[in-house]
């Protein structure tokens, strides 16, 4: 079973739209740590942020937003009026008790159009 | 330089051939990693080094060898690869393994391609 799950593949939407990237993910430990990372067309993972799982609060970062969901296991990212710079790969993370061990998901493109 | 580097940034190579790709980080970091990342496939972990010493090795075929001679840099050893070996690699380093510390800083990756 994989440990993070992006169920959405790709995402088109227009400029100024918001858009929710889905994330749910899986772990049996009490402490871990949930990630988002943006790729761009260049290739490079850039963090966005880290959680732990003690802080349920949802965080907001200019047009950036999280939920933090426990009861469902899920960390989802919110982009509120998307930029066509927004077009990236979104990748959600999860590190474990043992933090030798990351999981990504697989995914989600998300497509801003003009 | 700043934050993760990586060279070479594209490499092809054959199936016979014997190559290296590097990774440097100036970020002052203590754990670094190696990642592969295939077409429509999670990125996958493949090594992973926390001050010089590997804690991770993810069942990674021996055609891939890391060597970490320092805690800034960390190289990949390749020989005798696949066409199914053609990825992304990226490094990453992170200030530790655990604890708060723990987010990682991506390099830009070198795109290879066995022939």
């Amino acid at each position: 079973a994989q440990k993070v799950t992006q169920a959405q593949t790709e995402i088109s939407v227009v400029e100024k739209e918001d858009v929710t990237l889905d994330c749910v993910y899986e772990t049996r430990d009490t402490t871990y740590y949930l990630f988002w990372y943006k790729q761009p067309p260049s290739g490079e993972l850039v963090f966005l942020i880290r959680r732990n799982s003690f802080d349920e609060q949802n965080e907001i970062s200019g047009r950036y937003s999280w939920n933090f969901q426990k009861s469902t296991s899920s960390f989802n990212f919110t982009i509120t009026a998307s930029q066509v710079v927004d077009s990236a790969v979104y990748f959600c993370a999860l590190s474990e008790h043992n933090f030798n061990k990351f999981y990504f998901g697989s995914g989600t493109k998300l497509n801003v159009k003009p | 330089e700043t934050g993760v580097t990586q060279t070479p940034r594209h490499l092809v190579m054959g199936m016979t051939n014997k190559k290296s790709l590097k990774c440097e980080q100036h970020l002052g970091h203590n754990a670094m990693y190696w990642y592969k990342q295939s077409a429509k496939k999670p990125l996958e972990l493949m090594f992973v080094y926390n001050f010089k010493e590997q804690t991770e090795n993810n069942s990674v075929p021996s055609r891939f060898s890391p060597e970490c001679p320092n805690s800034s840099h960390l190289f990949l050893h390749l020989h005798t690869l696949q066409p199914e070996d053609s990825a992304l690699y990226l490094c990453a380093s992170s200030q530790d393994l655990g604890g708060v510390g723990n987010e990682q800083f991506f390099g830009p990756g070198t795109r290879l391609t066995v022939l």
